[in-house]
């Protein structure tokens, strides 16, 4: 499969707890998104990364928000002390060079439910 | 800042039915805009996208759109539906001055009759 990929799929934590996502870009995509999908809602952007560097970051929803791509591959995003209202759907996208023109391919999602 | 508005928030056609899902974005600049479909556990797959040039633009599975400047919409129809169309729609705007993020509307939920 050469789509975008997130790891895990579901995650199910404590309040207080923190939690980890991974996303995986389809190979030679440059351009790496974040978005967030709480139920009956479209997506919502949090942040993008161009290669490693992280271009846009104000939309992150808190301080407890933090997301890094370090190689310019995959991309990590980061929960600290998660709390109830950050159950949500968790969306990565990926596309070729970010341009105009360029299609966002969106991975499956991870869920996260916080007790 | 850019907003997408989809007022129907479910529809329910019946199987072989025309369809037309309804989608209003503002946006200060040329908008490109987006139709992505979801079915559940799946993510987002595109269906159109419209940049520039003609305003009728085709997508996979038998859809289209049209882009309506005068009017600020974005319409996604289809002439016959199918069962498997059954899903949440959602219509998107792009913001080439904040790197491209997707500004999306609340999607609208389709159920198929059969």
């Amino acid at each position: 499969d050469t789509g975008v990929s997130q790891d895990p799929r579901h995650k199910i934590t404590k309040r207080g707890q923190n939690v980890t996502f991974r996303c995986d870009p389809i190979s030679e995509h440059n351009r790496l998104y974040w978005y967030r999908q709480t139920l009956g809602q479209g997506p919502e952007f949090l942040t993008y990364f161009q290669n490693e560097a992280q271009l846009e970051k104000s939309r992150l929803l808190s301080d407890r928000f933090s997301a890094e791509r370090p190689k310019g591959s995959f991309s990590t995003l980061e929960i600290q002390r998660t709390e109830q209202g950050d159950s949500a759907m968790y969306l990565c996208a990926s596309s070729l060079r970010g341009g105009r023109t360029d299609t966002q391919y969106f991975g499956p999602g991870t869920r996260l439910t916080v007790l | 800042a850019q907003s997408v508005t989809q007022p129907d928030i479910h529809i329910t056609v019946s199987e072989g039915a025309s369809l037309e899902l309804r989608c209003n974005y503002s946006y200060g600049a040329t908008p490109y805009l987006f139709w992505y479909v979801q079915s559940p556990g799946q993510g987002l797959q595109l269906l159109l996208k419209y940049f520039s040039g003609d305003t009728l633009v085709q997508g996979i599975k038998g859809f289209e759109a049209e882009f309506k400047r005068s009017q600020s919409s974005f319409n996604l129809r289809k002439p016959s539906v199918h069962w498997s169309d059954a899903a949440e729609y959602f219509c998107a705007v792009g913001a080439e001055n904040a790197g491209n993020m997707l500004t999306f509307g609340g999607g609208t939920r389709l159920m198929v009759k059969p």
